[in-house]
């Protein structure tokens, strides 16, 4: 168990929805990253927040955005959703605001998009 | 553009026979390369840090190398519980915007 946790695992949703995906990072990290997993295109970086504010932006769509909240949990909003943005997220934290190879993973939140 | 390239892509092995994955990289500023694991609906988990050319890290049956251009995970006498993709990552770019980048990963099977 990596402490880092992510609601909901699974999520089925309909092209054109929204969806909001959940994290918790690990207590006392202040860093949260999200990820793309998919099938085709590996792990893909899409953003940072450190302490509640945008540290770093990678590949992520203008359609997504997230924010990382007081409490430091983060959520990663999902809009308009396409058949290809069906993957697995993965929310990471650290406990640094730099990029981190000691990062810790969640178990990810599985979106299929019907 | 900063990569990374893994290969191969799959790699099935008997129980007990050893191998290597590939990594290699271009990046403008290397700060460092790193080896994770991921299990099947699980999140990556660190493995390796590596630095400078020439560094070498062991963990049980797995070691990890590095060259200028390129790392190696050498696997000896494998078990099947050594099942996972193994992904390569670099910590590249300029000092005021520096991330990791990711390789596709290699998916490796021990069959007992």
């Amino acid at each position: 168990d990596s402490g880092v946790t992510q609601t909901p695992k699974h999520l089925i949703t309909a092209t054109g929805q929204r969806v909001t995906l959940r994290c918790s990072p690990r207590s006392g990290d202040l860093s949260v990253y999200w990820y793309q997993q998919s099938l085709d295109q590996g792990l893909q970086f899409l953003i940072q927040y450190y302490n509640g504010e945008e540290r770093a932006k990678g590949n992520i769509l203008e359609r997504f955005s997230a924010q990382q909240f007081p409490d430091l949990h983060s959520e990663l909003n999902l809009s308009s959703l396409e058949l290809g943005d069906s993957a697995l997220y993965f929310c990471a934290s650290s406990v640094g605001q730099g990029p981190n190879p000691y990062i810790y993973f969640g178990e990810g939140s599985w979106l299929t998009v019907v | 553009e900063d990569q990374v390239t893994q290969s191969p892509e799959a790699l099935r092995l008997q129980e007990g026979e050893s191998s290597s994955l590939n990594c290699s990289y271009t990046v403008s500023g290397l700060r460092g390369l790193f080896w994770y694991r991921q299990d099947p609906g699980k999140g990556p988990e660190f493995l390796f840090t590596l630095y400078s050319a020439g560094e070498e890290k062991e963990k049980e049956r797995l070691k990890a190398t590095l060259t200028k251009k390129e790392s190696f995970l050498h696997i000896t006498a494998p078990k099947p519980e050594d099942s996972a993709t193994y992904l390569c990552a670099v910590l590249g770019g300029t000092d005021s915007n520096y991330q990791l980048i990711w390789g596709a990963g290699t998916k490796l099977i021990i069959k007992p």
